[in-house]
């Protein structure tokens, strides 16, 4: 599975758009890219997926290059209930495959009044 | 959006005991379901892929006679930490794919908090 790369942590205000890049060099071709949010105690929450191009959903946008080697996650406007671990993963989630995500590190977003 | 649950959600045994923790596809198939292990501040790591009705793929360096995995039905899965310890005091999170809606979200559940004594 590609090894993704993304800042350990980030800091915001309320209101203001929050950017969260993510490398993947090794991306393969049947993988997708896919965003999770994570708040203390609790299990992962689905985000966002694509593939390419860019992806936008009511919580966020997702901007993927043509090369497919990085991704960004974009929260607009972002509040304090948005402070969390934001994971990147990638892998293939094609149907034949039930391949688990596997985590890195995660970016813990805070978001401060 | 599909929903995936764990029982119980807090655990405190003694050390020695068995714990069994259940993780419930709630309205779709799970084939396939993953459980995972996550210590505090750190991320989660992946303990074993669950098939059903074939034996867990275990991820290395994790004991399958410790940590014991039943997939029986299409929408249970059961992890059973046996004769636990102080050290397998962690967060567990379950988490399943629903393919056969042909989406590829995989879903968490809420984790189950096992403190050791």
């Amino acid at each position: 599975l590609a090894k993704t790369t993304q800042p350990i942590s980030m800091d915001s205000y309320e209101g203001q758009e929050v950017n969260i890049t993510c490398s993947h060099n090794n991306i393969a071709t049947n993988d997708y890219i896919t965003w999770y949010q994570q708040f203390p105690s609790q299990g992962p929450r689905f985000i966002i997926q694509g593939y390419k191009t860019k992806v936008t959903n009511e919580v966020a946008s997702l901007f993927i290059p043509a090369d497919r080697k990085s991704s960004t996650l974009s929260l607009p406007r972002v509040s304090l209930s948005d402070t969390a671990v934001y994971y990147c993963l990638v892998g293939d989630m094609s149907d034949q495959a039930g391949t688990a995500l596997i985590f890195g590190k995660g970016t813990t977003l805070s978001v401060s009044s | 959006g599909a929903v995936v649950s764990q029982h119980p959600s807090r655990v405190i045994c003694k050390s020695g005991t068995s714990v069994k923790i259940e993780c419930r596809s709630l309205d779709f198939q799970a084939t396939t379901m993953f459980w995972y292990r996550q210590f505090p501040k750190q991320s989660l790591m992946l303990m074993a892929t669950s098939n059903e009705g074939s034996k867990a793929t275990y991820e290395q360096g994790v004991e399958k006679d410790k940590f014991l995995i039943n997939h029986a039905s299409l929408t249970l899965s059961t992890l059973t930490v046996t004769s636990a310890h102080p050290e397998d005091s962690s967060f567990y999170i379950c988490s399943a794919r629903d393919r056969t809606s042909g989406g590829y979200e995989q879903y968490f559940g809420p984790g189950t908090r096992l403190t050791v004594t």
